[in-house]
């Protein structure tokens, strides 16, 4: 499976200030999604990080709100903008793998968030 | 629209005991299924994922694909207090490779 690594691992922010989420990958994967999730909640997708196109947004979702990059097969970012307290969640970065027929998906550790 | 429902529990089990998780999907097209455990204040971690209808074990762990029914299920044999975590059900059925999560199942393993 990919290893995944997510910069920061956890931020405290104000209010009105931007964050940018780092995802580096140990090898080229195809598919690269942003998740949040809510405490004690399931995962919401974000969008689909596209590498070298724009990012397909789930909705409620807004590239205003949540841009991302994704400039090769290992690497994404997603920044959260203009952030307000109701942005404070984790973000999860994850990755899918084809192995032949199987589809496999992996997350990585998460970036803890809260906005102050 | 898409769903996919689990019993959010707690499911209470004594260690040693079989723990049974369920999960039921509403696209008759969906043609993965996956199981997620996710420690408190952790990511989730792949478990199992089947592909076929029926059973596929790996270890403590039997995934069960009923097609027809439009279930899975997860199986914990011998079930130890490590066990404890929120398992998690996904489902791809579209070319996209996204997944449709459940809620989550809250598992609680009694010594």
């Amino acid at each position: 499976s990919a290893v995944i690594s997510q910069k920061p691992s956890r931020d405290i922010c104000q209010r009105g200030t931007s964050l940018t989420i780092q995802c580096q990958v140990d090898s080229q994967v195809t598919m690269m999604f942003w998740y949040r999730q809510q405490p004690g909640q399931s995962l919401t997708l974000i969008a689909t990080a596209n590498q070298g196109s724009e990012a397909t947004y789930e909705s409620g979702f807004v590239i205003d709100k949540f841009p991302i990059s994704r400039p090769n097969l290992t690497f994404s970012t997603l920044t959260v903008s203009n952030m307000s307290p109701e942005d404070s969640s984790i973000y999860l970065c994850s990755v899918g793998a084809l192995d032949g027929p199987s589809y496999e998906q992996y997350f990585g550790p998460g970036t803890r968030l809260t906005v102050t | 629209q898409k769903e996919v429902e689990q019993n959010s529990g707690p499911l209470s089990v004594p260690e040693g005991a079989i723990a049974s998780l369920n999960c039921t999907y509403s696209d008759r097209g969906s043609q993965s299924f996956f199981w997620y455990r996710q420690y408190s204040g952790k990511s989730p971690e792949l478990i199992m994922f089947i592909y076929s209808n029926g059973d596929k074990e790996d270890g403590r762990f039997t995934a069960q694909l009923n097609k027809a029914s439009q279930y899975v299920s997860l199986l914990i044999r011998d079930s130890q207090p490590s066990d404890s975590a929120t398992y998690l059900c996904a489902v791809n059925a579209g070319s996209n490779y996204q997944l449709i999560w459940g809620a989550g199942t809250k598992l609680i393993i009694k010594p």
